[in-house]
């Protein structure tokens, strides 16, 4: 059970163009998922939190504007890059936690690895 | 503002030997929880292991176990007959006490991570 997913696993998109990362929870309604960011060979920064039906709560220094959060139900989180440049070339991974589930309760999906051409 | 701090940038352990991975944490609070957490090269995120600030045993799971010293505040993970596979990075991560009745959970602050890699 918990089991997240992230579609698409690898993308490769042109500078100025948009492109969107799917977080699902498969076997149980998030009622909060995150959204992290990993640059090669460090650790995962938190880029905003997200609760179903509300909107996103960024973390410090992430542009709302340029990093598009939805979560429209509680199994389905969307993060979309737009205007992608190549510093925005990353590891997107998403997590998904129920309050209803045990302490350890970020379950990450597999993660998306981003690379702007 | 909470911390975690891996001062380990890298281990080596040869197999079937055992390795403790180093993590300090710095909060305010008073209810938190400590994770272990294992990525290999695929990139995916392995929980490994749990431990609540009140929990007054150290947690275990399998080969892992977690040297909880609340009063250093470290939390040092240790893992036991070490296995080839056993080589990837790990993350110590904290989560802070989560705010009630906002129907949010809590998020993770992770640590730079240590690299292990297991010998033959």
């Amino acid at each position: 059970g918990a089991v997240v997913s992230q579609h698409p696993s690898r993308v490769i998109c042109k500078s100025g163009t948009s492109v969107k990362i799917e977080c699902r929870s498969l076997d149980f309604q998030a009622t909060t998922m995150f959204w992290y960011r990993q640059f090669p060979k460090q650790s995962l920064m938190l880029m905003a939190t997200s609760n179903e039906g509300s909107k996103a709560t960024y973390e410090q220094g992430v542009e709302k504007d340029k990093f598009l959060i939805n979560h429209a139900s509680l199994t389905l989180s969307t993060l979309t890059v737009t205007s992608a440049h190549p510093e925005d070339s990353s590891f997107y991974i998403c997590s998904a936690s129920h309050l209803a589930g045990p302490p350890y309760e970020q379950y990450f999906g597999p993660g998306t690895r981003l690379t702007v051409t | 503002a909470q911390k975690i701090t891996q001062t380990q940038p890298g281990m080596f352990v040869q197999e079937k030997e055992a390795v403790t991975l180093d993590c300090t944490y710095d909060t305010s609070d008073q209810s938190y929880g400590l994770f272990w957490y294992k990525q290999p090269s695929s990139g995916e995120m392995i929980f490994l292991i749990y431990q609540g600030s009140y929990d007054e045993q150290n947690a275990t799971e399998g080969r892992y176990s977690l040297n909880f010293q609340k009063a250093r505040k470290s939390a040092n993970l240790v893992i036991s007959a070490s296995q080839l596979g056993d080589s990837a990075m790990y993350f110590c991560a904290m989560r802070e006490a989560p705010v009630l009745n906002t129907g949010t959970a809590s998020k993770l602050t992770f640590g730079t991570g240590t690299r292990l890699q297991v010998m033959l």
